[in-house]
């Protein structure tokens, strides 16, 4: 069974630091597609990254940048120079390949406050 | 395009009436998925429809929750005689097809029940 594991339930961080969220994942399948959403407190969810399990090539978006290291399953998500509208909860989440069924497996989420 | 629609977006039923939950995808997608979050918790699969079928309704509790997906029409997810335990934010999310792991969520509906 799939499984998706967020240690960090809380970080407050100083305005203008960097911050790094961590997720580790378990699978058995070889191929899986990973994810990292974006809950804001008005409480909709943003999509922010998607990754399939071939492709383990870090990615840089702006002041995002996520690390996927399939060594230790793990898909860390880092933001540079925060800025108080990045305070939100960050889920991690991974989908399957089974019979077209794509559901998605969430971890318990980090709640990140950014303090001015 | 809009995006995936859900309404209402804030419900409040008494204990032991019924919650409809509607979920209309994106134009084009033929297949919906329904995740419930409880508070501060991450979210939760429930039930994955494509067209008149359901295809996986694993995460679903086995009484008082039903879900549907007509040819025509929103997708609704139904709770029966709710309890305070219903409370939660159900998110529904849409894909155009399999093999794509593409999954457009909705701003979800925030179902309190007094």
């Amino acid at each position: 069974a799939q499984k998706v594991t967020q240690a960090q339930t809380e970080i407050s961080v100083v305005e203008k630091e960097d911050v790094t969220l961590d997720c580790v994942y378990e699978t058995r399948d070889t191929t899986y597609y990973l994810f990292w959403y974006k809950q804001p407190p008005s409480g909709e969810l943003v999509f922010l990254i998607r990754r399939n399990s071939f492709d383990e090539q870090n990615e840089i978006s702006g002041r995002y940048s996520w690390n996927f290291q399939k060594s230790t399953s793990s898909f860390n998500f880092t933001i540079t120079a925060s800025q108080v509208v990045d305070s939100a909860v960050y889920f991690c989440a991974l989908s399957e390949q089974s019979f077209g069924n794509e559901k998605l497996t969430f971890g318990t989420g980090t709640r990140l406050t950014i303090i001015p | 395009n809009a995006g995936v629609m859900q309404n209402p977006r804030h419900l409040v039923r008494r204990r032991g009436q019924e919650a409809r939950l509607r979920c209309s995808p994106m134009k084009g997608h033929s297949h919906v998925y329904w995740y419930r979050q409880l508070p501060e918790e991450g979210l939760k699969f429930m039930v994955y429809l494509q067209k008149e079928n359901i295809i996986d309704e694993s995460g679903m509790p086995k009484e008082r929750f039903s879900a549907e997906f007509p040819k025509e029409g929103p997708s609704i997810l139904r709770i029966q005689q709710v309890v305070r335990g219903d409370s939660a934010a159900y998110f529904c999310a849409s894909s155009p097809t399999s093999f794509r792991h593409e999954q457009y969520f909705g701003p979800g509906t925030r179902l309190t029940v007094t």
